[in-house]
């Protein structure tokens, strides 16, 4: 059974540290997994899509990496901003056809100006 | 292209009364998604469709809930009678078929049940 850990659960930062963000799972026959930022009373917007058989993708200050035989997955925020607060979750996408995704707890990010 | 749409995006109902929320994904997009958040158990998914089928009720919690697609655009999920325990956000996602595409989640919407 696919679980899927994020840590830390919340992290604080001053404004301009670069971060790292954290997501492993423990099934490594994925399809995919996405990264997703929700703000406090909205929904989920995607930030980056990697396959199983890239290695990362990136965009803007974003950076996300895919070791598929570990089970890990970061995300990569540089020159982090206030507008940056939010939470990010991971979703591990696996199962036949890819309809079985899991999603992590979150990491609730603050920036402070 | 307008995402995926949700309404209403709040509803406050009276206990046993019935609810019904609307989802319409993007247009191209052959699956669709039902999910629900609180803040105890995170993203639960109840139910998806695939062109239109149900493929996986699986997650729905009771019978008191529903799910159709009566066409490629639109979606509900009826919660009948409603429980204050249904107080959730609910989310519809949509995505092209295939296992390498990803989610586009609509805003959601905030069901209270008092």
């Amino acid at each position: 059974k696919q679980e899927v850990t994020q840590i830390p659960a919340a992290l604080s930062v001053p404004e301009g540290e670069n971060l790292v963000l954290n997501c492993s799972f423990t099934d490594s026959a994925i399809y995919n997994l996405q990264w997703f930022r929700q703000d406090p009373g909205k929904g989920l917007t995607s930030l980056l899509l990697i396959q199983s058989s890239q290695r990362e993708q990136t965009s803007g200050r974003l950076n996300a990496s895919l070791d598929k035989s570990s089970g890990r997955s970061t995300l990569y925020i540089a020159a982090s901003q206030p507008g940056d607060s939010a939470t990010y979750l991971c979703a591990v996408n696996g199962g036949t056809g890819g309809f079985k995704t899991i999603f992590g707890a979150g990491t609730r990010l603050f920036v402070k100006a | 292209d307008a995402g995926v749409i949700q309404s209403p995006r709040h509803e406050v109902t009276e206990m046993g009364q019935e609810v019904t929320l609307r989802c319409k994904p993007i247009s191209g997009h052959n699956s669709l998604f039902w999910y629900r958040q609180t803040m105890m158990r995170g993203l639960e998914l109840l139910i998806y469709f695939n062109n239109n089928v149900p493929i996986d009720d699986s997650g729905m919690p009771e019978d008191r809930f529903s799910a159709k697609m009566p066409n490629a655009s639109f979606s509900t999920l009826k919660i009948q009678p409603s429980e204050p325990r249904d107080s959730a956000v609910y989310f519809c996602a949509s995505r092209e078929t295939g296992a390498n595409y990803g989610y586009t989640f609509g805003s959601g919407t905030r069901l209270t049940v008092v």
